[in-house]
């Protein structure tokens, strides 16, 4: 069974601050990267995809791939309580599927 | 651009009845199309996908089935619901490959009593 991981939480940081989830991923085979953000009661919503390792960023977003390690984390700078939700991470494998970690559940208070 | 519909929002079905649940796309043609169920607190659970009209892949072995009558339609389909069907039912798309992300619909809350 192809598996991803990730920390359940709950994550809590102060605003302002910076977020880190971290996801680790079993086929080595992956080859795309994606994390959703799912705020409770919602659907997922896409907010990063990365393909090649390193750094990827958007607005206050990074998404970060090292497939050596099989380990790609998402980094939120400057916190705010709108990002409090859960964050999934998924990953295509090499045939093609879609796997989806359980999520991490990120409080940022006031 | 691409857009996702999925009805109705909210259902409440007793144990033993059927259940249909569609799903439709805008704006793409020949899209992937997948249905998933989470239940609460947990993660995605795929439940089936499809690559055309047609062609459905089950998952999971379930009291549950999957239809594709267009190429931008997909249904979710029981004959007889059980207590474990609760949870919340995702539609997504993707491109054709698989390699680019899903996009899901608003999602179905299933209650079964």
């Amino acid at each position: 069974q192809k598996e991803v991981e990730q920390n359940s939480g709950p994550l809590s940081v102060p605003e302002g601050a910076i977020a880190s989830l971290n996801c680790t991923y079993s086929d080595r085979g992956s080859q795309s990267f994606f994390w959703y953000r799912q705020y409770s009661g919602k659907s997922p919503e896409l907010i990063m995809f990365i393909y090649s390792n390193g750094d990827k960023e958007d607005g206050r977003f990074t998404a970060q791939l090292n497939k050596a390690s099989q380990y790609v984390s998402l980094l939120i700078r400057d916190s705010q309580p709108s990002d409090s939700a859960t964050y999934l991470c998924a990953v295509v494998g090499d045939n093609n599927d879609m796997r989806f970690g359980a999520g991490t559940r990120l409080t940022v208070k006031p | 651009s691409q857009t996702i519909h999925q009805w109705p929002a909210t259902l409440v079905q007793p144990v033993g009845s059927p259940l249909s649940l569609e799903c439709t796309v805008e704006g793409t043609s020949n899209p992937n199309l997948y249905w998933y169920r989470q239940a609460a607190g947990r993660g995605l659970q795929l439940l089936f996908y499809s690559v055309g009209i047609g062609q459905i892949s089950s998952e999971v072995p379930q009291n549950l089935s999957a239809s594709r009558p267009q190429d931008r339609q997909f249904i979710l389909s029981s004959k007889k619901l059980l207590l474990s069907d609760s949870g919340f039912y995702l539609c997504a798309w993707g491109e054709t490959g698989g390699l680019q992300p899903q996009h899901f619909g608003d999602g179905t809350r299933l209650s079964i009593l």
